[in-house]
């Protein structure tokens, strides 16, 4: 079945580095994009960016603009999210999601969710 | 870009009908989805392209969005419904989620 699953979770202290990977399966890896999403204790949901598995090509909010770096690897249908300098205020579940439509523009929702990386910065 | 603005919560009785808004202008201008987010889960996909089901959501779920105002609506409301609802576009240069809103049913 179509999947998500995402790597562990995390404990940091404040200027560390992250990284998250979430690992695709059941279906055609380069077809759809894969967005990041982060979720704050008691928050909503916050778009962090996405990647085009099929070129690497990536593009972040603008609030994350040279702290979040996306990558894939085709080999094994893995993405990650690196988060440089991290603070207590990126403690945050962090999910990526499958986009609907292959473009990246959501048409079609995010309709596959990895279950989620708990990340804490203390 | 659109600012998505949701009423903070909802509260329906069994049975009966509930109705989540979520409002920005021109919002009509572009497509909607809708997610459910129950409690200690990743949200699930309810409504894409404003009104259509995703294959395994019920047809209790349906949505509409006109105008400045897209609104998901829930018919005959179980208690397995209940948790956080987020509206959410593509804004142009980024994707937008609304507040969320928090559907109590009791």
């Amino acid at each position: 079945q179509v999947q998500l699953v995402q790597s562990g979770a995390e404990v940091k202290e404040p200027g560390a580095s992250l990284k998250v990977s979430c690992k695709a399966s059941g279906y055609t890896f380069t077809y759809y994009f894969i967005h990041w999403v982060r979720q704050a204790p008691g928050q909503g949901l916050e778009w962090m960016g996405w990647i085009n598995p099929k070129n690497g090509d990536t593009k972040h909010a603008q609030k994350f603009q040279g702290r979040v770096t996306m990558t894939r690897d085709t080999s094994t249908t893995t993405v990650y999210l690196d988060v440089s300098g991290l603070q207590s205020d990126d403690t945050a579940v962090y999910s990526c999601a499958r986009d609907g439509e292959g473009r990246g523009y959501t048409i079609n929702g995010l309709d596959v969710w990895g279950q989620g990386t708990t990340v804490t910065v203390s | 870009s659109y600012e998505l603005t949701q009423p903070p919560s909802v509260s329906v009785s069994p049975g009966q009908t509930a109705t989540i808004t979520c409002s920005a202008t021109n919002l009509g201008n572009t497509y909607i989805s809708w997610y459910l987010q129950r409690p200690g889960q990743s949200p699930e996909l309810v409504i894409y392209r404003d009104v259509w089901r995703p294959s395994g959501i019920p047809e209790r779920f349906s949505g509409s969005n006109s105008g400045n105002t897209a609104t998901l609506t829930i018919s005959g409301t179980q208690a397995v419904d209940e948790g956080d609802y987020y509206c959410q576009v593509w804004g142009g240069s980024s994707v937008v989620f609304g507040g969320g809103t928090k559907l109590t049913v009791l």
